[in-house]
């Protein structure tokens, strides 16, 4: 069965060092997404990207930075890890009419 | 800009209708959308419509689509314990590939 897999699941990282998550998908979609939820905001959209070689900005992307090397990755780096943006991230990969596709998230705390 | 508005909280009792209710942004979103979270995992997609629909119907589910005042609701009929999660509604602004979620409404179902 096609599915969406991150990781890793949870993760500490401390202050100022670079995280990169890894998101991986077989449904062969071209969209995929980053979000981060956080209490009282619901899922907010770091990046996104509709096919190999484009990326997009969301609406809270500062400090984070994507790549799209091929269809099924899409992996998310922070530069530099804040203690803001400790937080629960999902990937999530589309086909528009069916909605989109969530993985089971990563726990990221920066101590 | 503006927001994805869900209330935050929605208690019934086993047995009766759940009316979870959104308002969303952008009337030129073509599809609009349900997603359940239960906790510690992604989002799972329940149902969605498109645009030029009024209604849709789903076993359980009903989702109402009112455009002209950019209303979305989902009733839950016989609700059960196991409807307890947050629910979260999404659209497409623009009639982009990408999803714009609300707040989330955390159902409690009452034995």
């Amino acid at each position: 069965d096609a599915e969406i897999t991150q990781s890793p699941r949870h993760k500490i990282t401390e202050t100022g060092r670079q995280v990169t998550l890894a998101c991986h998908q077989t449904w062969n979609h071209n969209n995929m997404f980053w979000y981060r939820q956080d209490l009282g905001h619901g899922l907010r959209l770091i990046h996104y990207s509709y096919g190999v070689q484009d990326t997009n900005k969301g609406e809270v992307s500062d400090g984070y930075s994507v790549s799209r090397s091929n269809t099924e990755d899409l992996p998310l780096t922070l530069e530099s890890a804040a203690s803001s943006q400790t937080s629960v991230y999902f990937c999530a990969s589309s086909d528009l009419e069916r909605g989109a596709f969530f993985g089971q998230g990563t726990r990221l705390t920066v101590v | 800009g503006e927001d994805v508005e869900q209330s935050l909280f929605l208690s019934v009792r086993e047995g009766d209708s759940s009316v979870i209710n959104c308002t969303y942004t952008d009337s030129s979103s073509t599809y609009l959308y349900w997603y359940k979270q239960e906790p510690g995992a992604g989002l799972q997609l329940l149902t969605y419509i498109f645009s030029n629909m009024d209604m849709k119907q789903d076993q359980r589910l009903t989702v109402l689509l009112n455009k002209k005042d950019k209303h979305l609701s989902l009733r839950i009929a016989d609700t059960q314990t196991g409807d307890s999660a947050i629910y979260f509604c999404a659209e497409t602004p623009g009639g982009t590939y990408k999803y714009i979620f609300g707040t989330g409404t955390r159902l409690k179902v009452l034995a």
